[in-house]
């Protein structure tokens, strides 16, 4: 089984700053790898995929970068409704498909 | 526009079998050359991925859940379900169904499964 390590556990940014996320894989995905937003009562939300391609309606300041084990999630101007956690999927390798723990993105 | 929505008891016995249902409407999981799947998270924890299938190919299980976990398919009514035995309180979660090709593009809103002892 791939362990997706995501750091730190938690970031205090205030917004308008610029925000960079990681995320370990214990051994290559290649660029299957996903990356995922969660809100409070909420599902996650598809942010990333294939490391670097942003889905339907996601907004140009969220990009992702990294392949083989080392991967970044960068918001280039935090906006009010990017305080989430943020999780990161491997795809690569599977089953079992495995997340990493999650980042808590909170007000500073 | 698809939308996908979990249904089912809110609340099992322990050694008892959970049971939900995600109804998809906006696709056809028999046609649409998706993976349909489930993905559960705990009260405050992170998200393990239960399990996916392919229509007309394979079903494949979370090794850790494999002995307990059912995945099944009703293109009749265009659901799918979802069965897990021998529950204990480490599988209250919210579970969640999804649609996606590796990744999960697509997500229910979630069912909170409670076990009660």
């Amino acid at each position: 089984e791939i362990v997706m390590t995501q750091s730190p556990a938690i970031l205090s940014v205030s917004p308008g700053e610029r925000v960079t996320l990681s995320c370990r894989a214990s051994q290559s995905v290649n660029n299957d790898l996903a990356w995922y937003q969660q809100k409070p009562g909420q599902a996650p939300r598809l942010l990333i995929y294939g490391a670097s391609t942003r889905a339907t309606g996601i907004p140009a300041r969220f990009s992702g970068s990294g392949s083989g084990t080392e991967f970044t999630l960068t918001i280039s101007s935090l906006q009010s409704e990017d305080f989430a956690v943020y999780f990161c999927q491997q795809y690569n390798d599977w089953p079992p498909k495995t997340f990493g723990q999650g980042t808590k993105v909170e007000i500073k | 526009q698809l939308q996908l929505q979990e249904s089912g008891p809110g609340l099992v016995k322990s050694s008892e079998t959970l049971s939900l249902t995600c109804t998809v409407s906006g696709d056809s999981i028999s046609s649409s050359g998706y993976y349909w799947g489930w993905i559960r998270q705990p009260p405050g924890k992170g998200l393990e991925w239960i399990g996916s299938f392919y229509y007309g190919g394979n079903t494949y299980y979370n090794p850790s859940l494999k002995s307990r976990v059912t995945i099944s398919v009703d293109t009749s009514k265009n659901q799918f379900s979802l069965e897990l035995n021998s529950v204990t309180a480490a599988d209250t979660a919210v579970y969640y169904c999804a649609r996606g090709s590796g990744y999960d593009a697509n997500w229910g809103q979630g069912s909170l499964v409670t076990v009660s002892s």
